[in-house]
Parts: structure tokens; C-alpha cells; sequence
């Protein structure tokens, strides 16, 4: 079976501090997804990966960053946590078949964070 | 505004019975698929239908896609409580990006 890892399920930090979130997958996926997930939002796409090192701006990247040094895992950073980033963060993978076009994601398990 | 939309937002029904949820969407795709989610949880894929399908099942799911209506439609037949979920349908539009709705909450009642 696919496996999205993501590092915590809960988190709990501070205005200000610098926060990770981590992501790991087991398939050899060459494309990794962040999204946050807010009540009535949808999902939204903060930054994604199509190889190592490389990355791209999804629809909501301020404030976020992103880094990519292994094929299977891909960490999002917020480089200075604000009460607006509380939200469920959500990772996700993909495999690139020749075409792009039938490639399912899956998803971790999610990562809840507060910012107080 | 979301490229993909559900309605309804929310759906409240019998075990037993058949849920449909529809999603909209605004610009040309290359594939429509619908995940779900269970309540604190990631989402699991469901199913996947190409532009160039019009129907597709999977167990009590079905599927159809309109691309000159730019919509799609989600059939659960005979719905148990475990499918109380919320049920996403996400597009393709080319290249890496899948863009989710907001989602319908699905609840089935015992």
C-alpha cells in the first residue's frame, strides 16, 4: 500500500516561531503537494514538487516555504507562524505517468495546527 | 472561486437510499475525480473519469461527466453509515495541478 507520512497530527506553536511540517512517501512518487484545508474553503494549494530540489507556487504560497533535498520527502515551512495559518495541512503525492493525465494523490493523514 | 464546486453542500439521508452529489467547474480538464474524507483524516481516492468518458462505475459508485455542461455527478447506491464522509471532486486541468471544491458532507443514518 501507498504511504503518505506526515510527521504530526497535532500541533500547537507560538505567534512568530518558525514552524516544519514533514512528509514522507514510500511509492517513489515524483510529485508532492501541500494544501490547507479550511471549513468552506476547499482545499487549497499552497506549494508543490515535481522532482528532487524543484518546486512550484500553488494558489496560496505567502508566507510558506518549501524544501525538497530527497525524492520521498517534502517539508513545508512557515517561516514566521501567524494565528491566520491555524489550519489542517494536508500532503499528498503523485506518481508522473507518461502522460500526466491519470494520476491519482494520496494523501497523509494531515497535520492540525494552532498558532496561539 | 473554486474550479470545482459541490452541491450540495451538505446531505442528510437513509441507509439504504441513493446519494448524488454534483460538482461544476469552470475551465477545460483533462480528468474529474472524486476523493473522500472521513471526519480529522486525509483523503482517499475514489475515482477518476477522463475528459474523453462520459460514465464510469466502481462498486456502488458511479460516475458521469458532462464536459459541454462542465459538470459532474457522484452516485452512491444503497449508502451505509460508514460512507458518512465528506465527498470531494477535484480537477485536472494539466500539468501538476489538481484543484479541490469545498465538498459535500455526506450523512448516512442508521
Amino acid at each position: 500500500d501507498v504511504k503518505v507520512t506526515q510527521s504530526s497530527r497535532y500541533l500547537v506553536k507560538r505567534t512568530g516561531e518558525k514552524v516544519f511540517l514533514e512528509c514522507v512517501q514510500d511509492m517513489d512518487h515524483e510529485n508532492m503537494f501541500w494544501y490547507r484545508q479550511d471549513p468552506g474553503l476547499g482545499l487549497r494549494l499552497i506549494y508543490f514538487s515535481y522532482d528532487v530540489k524543484m518546486k512550484e507556487k500553488g494558489d496560496i504560497p505567502e508566507g510558506y516555504s518549501v524544501s525538497r533535498e530527497k525524492k520521498e520527502r517534502f517539508s513545508l515551512i512557515l517561516e514566521s507562524a501567524s494565528t491566520n495559518q491555524t489550519s489542517m495541512y494536508l500532503c499528498a503525492s503523485s506518481s508522473r505517468t507518461g502522460g500526466l493525465l491519470d494520476t491519482e494523490a494520496f494523501f497523509g493523514q494531515g497535520t492540525r495546527l494552532t498558532v496561539v | 472561486s473554486q474550479q470545482g464546486e459541490e452541491d450540495p453542500q451538505a446531505l442528510s439521508i437513509q441507509e439504504g437510499e441513493n446519494a448524488t452529489m454534483n460538482c461544476s467547474y469552470k475551465t477545460s480538464i483533462n480528468n474529474l475525480q472524486w476523493y473522500r474524507q472521513n471526519s480529522g483524516r486525509g483523503l482517499v481516492h475514489l475515482i477518476l473519469i477522463r475528459s474523453n468518458e462520459r460514465e464510469k462505475h466502481s462498486g456502488r459508485l458511479r460516475v458521469t461527466l458532462d464536459t459541454s455542461k462542465k459538470s459532474s455527478s457522484l452516485l452512491i447506491t444503497a449508502s451505509r453509515a460508514a460512507d458518512t464522509a465528506s465527498y470531494f471532486c477535484a480537477t485536472r486541468t494539466g500539468g501538476f495541478k489538481t484543484i479541490f471544491g469545498a465538498g459535500t458532507r455526506l450523512f448516512v443514518k442508521a
